[in-house]
């Protein structure tokens, strides 16, 4: 079946647009994660949803971010006032549960100018 | 509060040597260990994982790596890089209950 899917694949946002990024899991995974990696900095952790349990947030940076999961399958991460500190790879990836190894999307690169 | 550290953020080996990236991990509980690569502009693909069965683990592409409790250690080895193997690698811990969380990964650079 399909893989997990992100889009889009690239954006470029002026500093301090909104911007939002989608995630498409893999469909029946229940587990859906967001990280962001920067150059050099490996994977951050951002926030985690396991099926309709209040979702872990405890990665978020700051209170500009925020996610949503609509229906237990397509989330949606969104950057309020995007600063130029901001500009990463946002990866997605989905699980059948939370300690089932996980599938990654491509990414969305994020250029905050 | 589980934590990965990767030795060595860039490893170059010749076409045809072994492959040795190391890894360590600090679990309050027993892990669950991964193995994940990155190819230039892609997603991370999972090579192996170590759920408490047996501590030889073998993954796709030819690699293999070993939990070894006493050193807190899953070091990722393959006897043979191939340039195909060029990537960053990234080595990653759970507690089961926890989201994974990865080390800053390692760039490993074959040369032919």
């Amino acid at each position: 079946g399909a893989g997990v899917s992100q889009s889009p694949s690239n954006k470029v946002t002026e500093k301090g647009k909104d911007v939002e990024l989608r995630c498409d899991p893999i469909s029946g995974h229940t587990a859906l994660y967001w990280y962001r990696q920067s150059l050099g900095q490996g994977l951050e952790f951002l926030i985690y949803f396991q099926g309709n349990s209040a979702p872990d947030k405890s990665g978020l940076p700051s209170d500009r971010f925020s996610a949503e999961r609509t229906g237990g399958s397509v989330s949606t991460l969104t950057i309020q006032r995007t600063q130029q500190e901001d500009s990463a790879v946002y990866l997605c990836a989905s699980s059948r549960d939370r300690v089932n190894e996980q599938y990654f999307g491509p990414g969305t690169r994020l250029t905050v100018t | 509060a589980q934590s990965v550290t990767q030795l060595g953020s860039h490893v170059s080996v010749s076409e045809g040597a072994l492959v040795l990236l190391r890894c360590n991990y600090s679990s309050s509980v027993p892990p669950y260990l991964f193995w994940y690569v990155q190819y230039p502009n892609q997603g991370l693909q999972l090579l192996l994982k170590y759920t408490s069965a047996a501590t030889l683990v073998k993954g796709i592409n030819g690699f293999e790596a070993e939990f070894k409790k006493s050193e807190t250690s899953f070091h990722l080895t393959k006897p043979s890089a191939h340039m195909s193997d060029a990537a960053e690698y990234f080595c990653a811990v759970s507690e089961g209950n926890t989201p994974l969380v990865f080390g800053k990964g390692t760039r490993l650079s074959v040369i032919a």
